[in-house]
């Protein structure tokens, strides 16, 4: 069974911090990719992918960077935290091309005060 | 208008009721369809794709109309455990590559 694991399940942290949010896959896959999901909004990209030190932005990718300086391993940053990061941050993975088929990783849910 | 629009529900269904969501997307050059579940403060996963003559997974039957731009799930003999939010993703070859864009979720309750 494909296994992305994600480093934290729920996380606290304050208005400017630097955050690091990390997320493993255990199936060799080339895609990674980052999403916020909010209510009433969906999932959003943030960042996604398709190689080591390779990354694109998605659709929403202010006040956020991303490392993939290995191929199962993929981090998000946001630089300083600010509230309206406040969100459950997914982490997804799949082979090449993405197809329509990502692997989830359990999520974390970000509060930022 | 949005790139791919769900009705949010809740759908509220006895068990044992067949349920139908639609969802709708915006571009026409859109080439592959999915249906994701989201159990309750878990992470989606994909629950079956929708190819163009329409396919069925057991009581799970997923459909495609180009023509006007929707695809539907429909759940037969819904049982307790079908609970959950549907999530309706749409995927698009760009100049970037692909990029999958989610609906917002169309949340069924079954209830006894």
């Amino acid at each position: 069974d494909v296994k992305v694991t994600q480093s934290s399940r729920y996380l606290v942290k304050r208005t400017g911090e630097k955050v690091f949010l990390e997320c493993v896959q255990d199936m060799d896959h080339e895609n990674m990719f980052w999403y916020r999901q909010d209510p009433g909004l969906g999932l959003r990209l943030i960042y996604f992918s398709y190689d080591v030190k390779m990354k694109e932005k998605g659709d929403i990718p202010e006040g956020y960077s991303v490392s993939r300086e290995k191929k199962e391993r993929f981090s998000l940053i946001l630089e300083s935290a600010s509230t309206n990061q406040t969100s459950m941050y997914l982490c997804a993975s799949s082979f090449t091309p993405p197809e329509g088929k990502l692997f989830f990783g359990s999520g974390t849910q970000l509060s930022v005060l | 208008r949005k790139e791919v629009e769900q009705d949010p529900g809740p759908f509220n269904v006895p068990e044992g009721a067949t349920v139908a969501f639609n969802c709708t997307y915006s571009n026409s050059a859109s080439q592959s369809f999915f249906w994701y579940r989201q159990d309750c403060r878990k992470e989606p996963k994909l629950l079956m794709s929708v190819y163009s003559s329409g396919n069925e997974d057991g009581r799970f039957t997923a459909q495609l109309n180009r023509a006007s731009q929707y695809i539907s799930l429909l759940i037969r003999d819904s049982k307790l455990s079908d609970s959950a939010t549907y999530l309706c993703v749409v995927r698009l070859f760009t100049g970037g590559g692909n990029k999958l864009t989610f609906g917002t979720g169309t949340q069924l309750k079954v209830e006894l």
